[in-house]
């Protein structure tokens, strides 16, 4: 079965890091680019960002909210994906959701979602 | 960018159809055949229903289909059912590599 788990969500201070971390089962972790996206408590949902393959260098991009402060990367041998914050905000509270961003099958198939981890910046 | 422009809410009756527009700009809906559909109901992750502006992934109901002309996307849901009632969100890739979501519809089946 294709699955992703997420991981390391919960309550931290503005200012502060919490990093994220998905992982991936059941398909080959390493042929598919990784994606992460948000959604604020009762709101609709936002891109934060991808990570490339190894093919196209492991490179990633980054919605220009989070540009700076967040860094998406990937352990191909651990299946994981990695989402990195810093300097949190108040308005980076959400649900932050693991995807599979499917140039492989697909032209950009956003086609497996994970459970989601909720995120709370508060003091 | 800006984000999608969606209608807040739908509704219709069990049986009927009912179309969803989403509409953007040449840079992204009309410039790029990479316009996705979700489906998310209360509490659950989003799942994807139409990819490619028009297809439709393995497993998702043929009653679901999408559409574009130019600058809009459409998702068209035939032959309602009560378990559709569901949020509706459109998604485009963009230039640089990014991706953008409308504020998302949400459909009430009467």
């Amino acid at each position: 079965e294709v699955q992703l788990v997420e991981s390391g969500g919960g309550l931290v201070q503005p200012g502060r890091s919490l990093r994220l971390t998905c992982t991936a089962s059941g398909f080959t972790f390493g042929d598919y680019a990784m994606s992460w996206f948000r959604q604020p408590p009762g709101k609709g949902l936002e891109w934060v960002g991808f990570v490339r393959t190894k093919v196209y260098g492991r490179t990633s991009e980054y919605a220009a909210s989070v540009k700076g402060r967040f860094t998406i990367s990937r352990d191909d041998s651990k299946s994981i994906a990695d989402l990195q914050m810093s300097s949190l905000k108040t308005e980076d509270t959400a649900v932050y959701y693991c995807t599979r961003y499917n140039w492989h099958d697909y032209r950009g198939a956003v086609d497996v979602w994970g459970q989601g981890t909720m995120v709370t910046v508060s003091s | 960018q800006s984000a999608l422009t969606q209608p807040a809410s739908v509704s219709g009756s069990p049986g009927q159809s009912i179309t969803i527009s989403c509409t953007g700009t040449a840079s992204d809906v009309g410039n790029y055949k990479l316009v996705s559909w979700f489906q998310q109901h209360p509490g659950k992750a989003p799942q994807l229903i139409i990819c490619e502006d028009s297809k439709r992934p393995s497993g998702v109901s043929d009653r679901f289909s999408g559409s574009k002309s130019g600058n809009t996307a459409s998702l068209t849901i035939s032959g309602l059912q009560a378990e559709d009632e569901a949020d509706y969100y459109c998604c485009s890739y963009a230039s640089s590599s990014t991706l953008i979501f409308g504020g998302g519809t949400k459909l009430t089946v009467l």
